[in-house]
């Protein structure tokens, strides 16, 4: 167990539809991350955030927008969902947000779009 | 930014044997090098990371060795066992630009 927490742990919707994925960090860290994993695929980085603000930006699309909270849980919003964003989606904190910064993963949020 | 190669995609071993996975970056200021496991529908899992002020790094039955010349970094498990079997995944990170890059992952096979 990595300290990490993600709801839910499933979650199927229909196309069109908006969800909602959080996240809560290890204690003590600072810093979240969202990645994207589709049927046997990589890693794909979404978007960062450290202390409530946005750090760094990856290849998330404009239809999904996410925000880190005051107690430090994060929260990944997608909108306008389609068929293709089913995949896992994991969180990961790390104390602060250096590039030499360990990230520890999120069990994920199985996210499956009918 | 970034561009992390991973090498092979899929490896099968047979149980006692040695696995290597290579992986390749292009950006030269990257500067630290996880190595990530994850098993089927679980999450990633670190097992072994190397920072650049090092050139290789052992815990138990895996080591990882890095080259910054060639600007390429492997992965090393010995004495495989099948429980070893599962999907790797190399990463770099880079502080130009604050986040990893991770490879295309491999799927490795221990046979018993």
């Amino acid at each position: 167990d990595s300290g990490v927490t993600q709801t839910p742990k499933h979650l199927i919707t229909a196309t069109g539809q908006r969800v909602t994925l959080r996240c809560s960090p290890r204690s003590g860290d600072l810093s979240v991350y969202w990645y994207q994993q589709s049927l046997d695929q990589g890693l794909q980085f979404l978007i960062q955030y450290y202390n409530g603000e946005e750090r760094a930006k990856g290849n998330i699309l404009e239809r999904f927008s996410a925000q880190q909270f005051p107690d430090l849980h994060s929260e990944l919003n997608l909108s306008s969902l389609e068929l293709g964003d089913s995949a896992l989606y994991f969180c990961a904190s790390s104390v602060v947000w250096t590039s030499t910064d360990t990230q520890y993963f999120g069990p994920g949020t199985r996210l499956t779009v009918l | 930014g970034e561009n992390v190669e991973q090498h092979p995609s899929t490896l099968s071993v047979q149980e006692g044997d040695s696995a290597v996975i290579k992986c390749t970056y292009s950006d030269s200021a990257s500067n630290y090098f996880p190595w990530y496991k994850q098993e089927l529908g679980k999450r990633p899992q670190l097992i072994i990371d190397i920072r650049s002020n090092v050139g290789e790094k052992k815990d138990q039955r895996i080591a990882v060795t890095l080259n910054k010349t060639a600007k390429h970094f492997s992965l090393h498990i010995t004495e495989t066992q099948p429980e070893d079997s599962a999907v790797y995944f190399c990463a770099a990170s880079n502080p130009n630009f604050n986040k990893f890059y991770f490879g295309s992952g491999t799927k490795l096979n221990v046979k018993p």
